[in-house]
């Protein structure tokens, strides 16, 4: 079946640091990818998406392209901010089901 | 403000009682979800419903028991719930279900606790 394997958190940066948060999956066929963040005390809300292989989304100085040979959709900011500090969710959906997500990383950002 | 909105945001309930957890979504969408967050878990898709039909139910216990009158409204019923069902339940809205090009919107999430 589909599945996201995200990277174990929490991820701890200085502000200002490079982010890599690594995200690979597993499905048949194409599916869409996404990002979410969720701040404390509040529901996940869509960072960005790609829909095809080489696509690229982008969003809040946040990026991740779509790789299909590697199976992998890694989000990436070069600037980080203490705002940034949220759990980052890899997701995806394919064929019509839900949107199947992986186990999320904590990032706190310090100053 | 997302367009979908749960309430109520906190809750605490004994073994033996019955609540109920409701959605509404502003945003025109048909179809409708329910997800359970649990520490250290990946998000459990529960329940989802398009154009008011239920589509998916993924092994959930019937103790929960989901409600769609219709597009905009979804509801979560609750009984005899056990401690372990603790977590923030999510309800989130799509155009359709498998959303390809728009993905979710997520309400803020329920915080259930099971005393």
């Amino acid at each position: 079946g589909n599945s996201v394997t995200q990277m174990e958190g929490p991820v701890t940066l200085s502000e200002e640091a490079f982010l890599t948060i690594n995200c690979t999956y597993t499905a048949t066929g194409y599916p869409s990818l996404f990002w979410y963040v969720q701040y404390p005390g509040e529901g996940l809300q869509l960072l960005l998406k790609a829909t095809k292989a080489d696509d690229k989304g982008s969003n809040k100085g946040f990026e991740a392209t779509y790789r299909k040979e590697t199976t992998s959709f890694h989000l990436e900011k070069g600037s980080v901010q203490v705002s940034d500090s949220a759990v980052y969710f890899c997701a995806l959906t394919h064929s019509g089901y839900a949107l199947n997500f992986g186990k999320g990383t904590s990032l706190l950002v310090t100053p | 403000e997302t367009g979908v909105t749960q309430t109520p945001r906190h809750l605490v309930m004994g073994m033996t009682n019955k609540k109920s957890l409701k959605c509404e979504q502003h945003l025109g969408h048909n179809a409708m979800y329910w997800y359970k967050q649990s520490a250290k878990k990946p998000l459990e898709l529960m329940f989802v419903y398009n154009f008011k039909e239920q589509t998916e139910n993924n092994s959930v216990p019937s103790r929960f028991s989901p409600e769609c009158p219709n597009s905009s409204h979804l509801f979560l019923h609750l009984h005899t719930l056990q401690p372990e069902d603790s977590a923030l339940y999510l309800c989130a809205s799509s155009q359709d279900p498998g959303q390809g090009n728009y993905g979710y919107t997520f309400g803020s999430g329920t915080r259930l606790t099971v005393v």
